[in-house]
């Protein structure tokens, strides 16, 4: 069975500082990963995808994200944070098997605080 | 991009009744839709993929009487919570898999509905 762990409910970092939220996961063969986020009572946006290709991946708002196989990782960054940056983050995974789509199972989330 | 509506966006009633919420893929078709549920400070449990023509999947716990779930067009997939109690109090949000090119993979998230059943 496939899964993620995000091991940190929660993260400050200051305003200006680069960021870092974690994420491991396991899953059968190799892996589609996502980083989503979460404003509060609102649904998820998409923020980045490893499909495959170059490890280090660049999404939107500044984020990027590397994927390390041997280390089962797939960490968030940025560089410089903004207190706008402020949500719950959520890591998801799941395999890239053939014949239809496959289900994603979600992380717990991280919620990030940025502070100014 | 692709846009997924939900509605109504907040939603409260009596223990009892059935509510039901509606999901839409707004310039995008989607044959695949799912519906989450999500506690406060908690991860998105998967409560069942719906599917357009078709019956839906539900996940293991998840009961197929109480959470009654319609896809009866490429666009549009409806979650009928019936009979609802105070437990089903929750946030509830859909998704659609993009389909093609670079949105090919990704899923594209409802704004979520908050039921709260008095």
């Amino acid at each position: 069975a496939q899964s993620v762990a995000q091991p940190e409910d929660q993260v400050n970092v200051a305003e200006g500082n680069p960021l870092t939220v974690k994420c491991t996961y396991s899953v059968s063969g190799n892996p589609y990963l996502f980083w989503y986020v979460q404003y509060p009572n609102r649904g998820l946006q998409f923020l980045l995808k490893y499909i495959t290709g170059d490890n280090l991946v660049k999404g939107s708002y500044g984020f990027e994200a590397e994927f390390n196989k041997s280390q089962t990782s797939f960490h968030l960054k940025k560089p410089s944070a903004l207190v706008s940056d402020s949500a719950l983050y959520f890591c998801a995974v799941r395999p890239q098997h053939s014949g239809g789509y496959q289900k994603v199972t979600f992380g717990t989330g991280t919620k990030l605080q940025v502070i100014p | 991009g692709a846009v997924v509506s939900q509605h109504p966006s907040r939603v409260i009633c009596k223990s009892g009744t059935s509510v039901k919420i509606e999901c839409r893929s707004l310039d995008f078709q989607a044959t695949t839709m799912f519906w989450y549920r999500q506690f406060p400070k908690q991860s998105l449990m998967l409560m069942a993929t719906s599917n357009e023509g078709s019956k839906a999947t539900y996940e293991q716990g998840v009961e197929k009487d109480k959470f009654l779930i319609n896809h009866a067009s490429l666009t549009l997939s409806t979650l009928t919570v019936t009979s609802a109690h105070p437990e089903d109090s929750s946030f509830y949000i859909c998704s659609a898999p993009g389909t093609g090119g670079n949105s090919y993979n990704e899923q594209f998230f409802g704004p979520g509905t908050r039921l709260t059943v008095l």
